[in-house]
């Protein structure tokens, strides 16, 4: 079945450079995402990228596809306090999207 | 404000208890689901419900019973439930027609079973 690995913890010193990696198993996956869950709340979308495209920047967001590799990215450029939070990756699959564990970034001063 | 609406958003209840999750939304979306998070683990799809028809049971236990009267609300009827079960558990709506697969998720219910 399908399946979407992340590593579970981050710690970066603020202003720093953040990756969150993730690997996918479904080649087939439309799309790919990034998710943002803040304290106390729900998942909300950050990013998406098309599965035929390699880059996606956004602002401090940048978002890396190889899809030979079947690995995502996500790197947050000059990190904030307020980029603390738990990052899904999840992957298209038909009708529903595919969720890893999250990547929790803690951010220190 | 996702203008997903999760009520209760604590729960605490007896293995023998009955209890319900309600979600609701006022977005126009006609797709409405359930979603498990336990720590650790990848955030599990329950079920999913479009135009109120349910097209996916991901293999959830018989003591989680989900309910969509119409496609604003949805609810996870809760019965003799497992320690195990204790878990956030969020509803997330999507747009009808063709999209990028962005789902607005509520804040959540934090279940925990005694």
């Amino acid at each position: 079945g399908e399946d979407v690995e992340q590593s579970l913890f981050l710690s970066v010193r603020e202003g720093d450079s953040s990756v969150i990696n993730c690997t996918y198993t479904d080649s087939s996956s439309t799309y790919l995402y990034w998710y943002k869950q803040e304290p106390g709340a729900g998942l909300q979308l950050l990013t998406y990228i098309f599965s035929n495209m390699d880059m996606k920047q956004d602002q401090r967001l940048t978002v890396l596809l190889n899809k030979k590799d079947k690995h995502l990215s996500l790197r947050i450029a000059d990190t904030q306090t307020g980029d603390s939070a738990i990052y899904f990756c999840a992957e298209s699959n038909t009708d529903k999207l595919i969720f890893g564990t999250g990547t929790r970034l803690q951010v220190f001063p | 404000e996702t203008g997903v609406t999760q009520t209760p958003r604590h729960l605490v209840m007896g293995m023998t208890n009955k209890k319900s999750l309600k979600c609701e939304q006022h977005l126009g979306h006609n797709a409405m689901y359930w979603y498990k998070q336990s720590a650790k683990k990848p955030l599990e799809l329950m079920f999913v419900y479009n135009f109120k028809e349910q097209t996916e049971n991901n293999s959830v236990p018989s003591r989680f019973s989900p309910e969509c009267p119409n496609s604003s609300h949805l609810f996870l009827h809760l019965h003799t439930l497992q320690p195990e079960d204790s878990a956030l558990y969020l509803c997330a709506s999507s747009p009808p027609g063709v999209n990028t697969g962005e789902l607005f998720f509520g804040e959540g219910s934090r279940l925990t079973v005694l």
